[in-house]
């Protein structure tokens, strides 16, 4: 069952923030964060593995809370390079990763 | 450069055309992967292959064929396609799976049209 990621789309400022977020509808064992540049291979972000457990990359960051069931990605001061859909994979206890449809981001200067 | 290849690039075919897409990987991982991706709908999983073996099928088509030679090679073989089989189809790849899952790697895609 795939995750539902929101918004669908959000267009940013240089320096602006912007949180998105990826829902499901049963227990997760993990989440997934993947960032795919037009015409490009989807890219890693980060893995979250633990509940309430938040990791980061440079100022992108991502929490994980088991008991809502939900996962947020934040952008922080958004920079051009940040442009990209991204995307949240989840796994439930059976292992199987499903991703969400993608939330375009498009950061202007 | 992802350590994961994909080939052609883009392909054109007609519905009674046979054709097959070729994925690479030089990373070492057992796992490997089939995702067809479409406009504005998630990733879907195709095929996996662990050790060679292929421990997923997700109720596709068989006008789609995998083949898995080694743990370093994927062919996707399609033959008999309709038009809304038209998407870009992305090859990944993994240390292992299950709990040992970890990142995937991805290929660039192959963008498959079918006329």
């Amino acid at each position: 069952q795939q995750p539902v990621q929101s918004p669908q789309a959000v267009i940013l400022r240089e320096g602006e923030d912007a949180v998105i977020n990826c829902s499901s509808s049963k227990a997760l064992y993990s989440v997934h964060w993947y960032r795919q540049k037009h015409g490009e291979a989807p890219v890693f972000l980060m893995i979250l593995l633990k509940g309430g457990e938040q990791k980061g990359h440079e100022k992108i960051s991502a929490s994980f809370n088991e008991k809502k069931q939900q996962s947020s990605l934040y952008l922080t001061a958004s920079q051009l390079s940040y442009s990209g859909t991204y995307f949240c994979g989840t796994e439930r206890d059976d292992y199987k990763l499903s991703f969400g449809a993608g939330t375009t981001v498009t950061v202007r200067a | 450069e992802t350590g994961v290849t994909q080939t052609p690039r883009h392909l054109v075919m007609g519905m009674t055309n046979k054709k097959s897409l070729k994925c690479e990987q030089h990373l070492g991982h057992n796992a490997m992967y089939w995702y067809k991706q479409s406009a504005k709908k998630p990733l879907e999983l195709m095929f996996v292959y662990n050790f060679k073996e292929q421990t997923e099928n997700n109720s596709v088509p068989s006008r789609f064929s995998p083949e898995c030679p080694n743990s370093s090679h994927l062919f996707l073989h399609l033959h008999t396609l309709q038009p809304e089989d038209s998407a870009l189809y992305l090859c990944a790849s993994s240390q292992g799976t299950g709990i040992n899952t970890g990142e995937l790697f991805f290929g660039e895609g192959s963008r498959l049209t079918v006329l």
